[in-house]
């Protein structure tokens, strides 16, 4: 059973856009949220992170909606650029026990000039 | 901020031979790291994580003689494939928590068997 659902699985916006990709979880225990960028050839590196006592945070272009009730939280990338053409990823754990962190199944973003 | 060094980035060795893969914390120390894989096209799989000074703990189906972790040092765990086929080619990324908020990831070793 995959713990967190993500969607889309492609994205395709012209420069300028705002694209949004999405994920759902179930395990109400989950009580940390990053976001993973990553490029091809390359490990995931941290993009933005939330925690459930906060409905949004904003860190530059890149903003995280948290809805708890609906046990949902997207990720809204800002007058998107081709330099943001990544695979993106959501994630979820149960931040006092980093033992397990699950993973999305990824949105392979194109942002086109 | 927190980095994570892995090595090598690219490996090909020959089918039947093992390989060994690093992940080194540089500048924290990391009691516990997690070793991945990930498909073309697909999302991370946890595998294994590597505790520092005692056995990995291995996710289900992840063979343990396959797949040797062993964690010598707080700044260094390392992945062994053994007797590797071509199945077991794919790209292997590490990952530490250095204390802040969120995991730091290495730049991932891509394997290939031939």
């Amino acid at each position: 059973q995959q713990q967190v659902k993500q969607s889309p699985q492609s994205l395709i916006v012209q420069k300028g856009g705002i694209p949004i990709i999405n994920c759902a979880y179930e395990n109400t225990a989950f009580d940390y949220f990053p976001w993973y960028q990553q490029f091809p050839g390359k490990g995931p590196a941290l993009l933005i992170a939330i925690r459930p006592d906060v409905s949004e945070k904003k860190e530059g272009r890149f903003t995280i909606s948290f809805n708890k009730s609906a046990k949902q939280f997207s990720l809204h990338i800002m007058d998107s650029q081709p330099g943001d053409s990544a695979t993106y990823f959501c994630a979820a754990s149960i931040e006092y026990n980093f033992n397990k962190f699950y993973f999305g199944s990824g949105t392979k973003l194109n942002v086109k000039p | 901020g927190a980095v994570v060094s892995q090595h090598p980035s690219r490996v090909i060795c020959k089918s039947g031979t093992s390989v060994k893969i690093e992940c080194r914390s540089l500048d924290f120390q990391a009691t516990t790291m997690f070793w991945y894989r990930q498909f073309p096209k697909q999302s991370l799989m946890l595998m294994a994580t590597s505790n520092e000074g005692s056995k990995a703990t291995y996710e289900q189906g992840v063979e343990k003689d396959k797949f040797l972790i062993n964690h010598a040092s707080l700044t260094l765990s390392t992945l062994t494939v053994t007797s590797a086929h071509p199945e077991d080619s794919s790209f292997y990324i590490c990952s530490a928590h250095p204390g802040e908020y969120g995991y730091t990831f290495g730049s991932g070793t891509r394997l290939t068997v031939v």
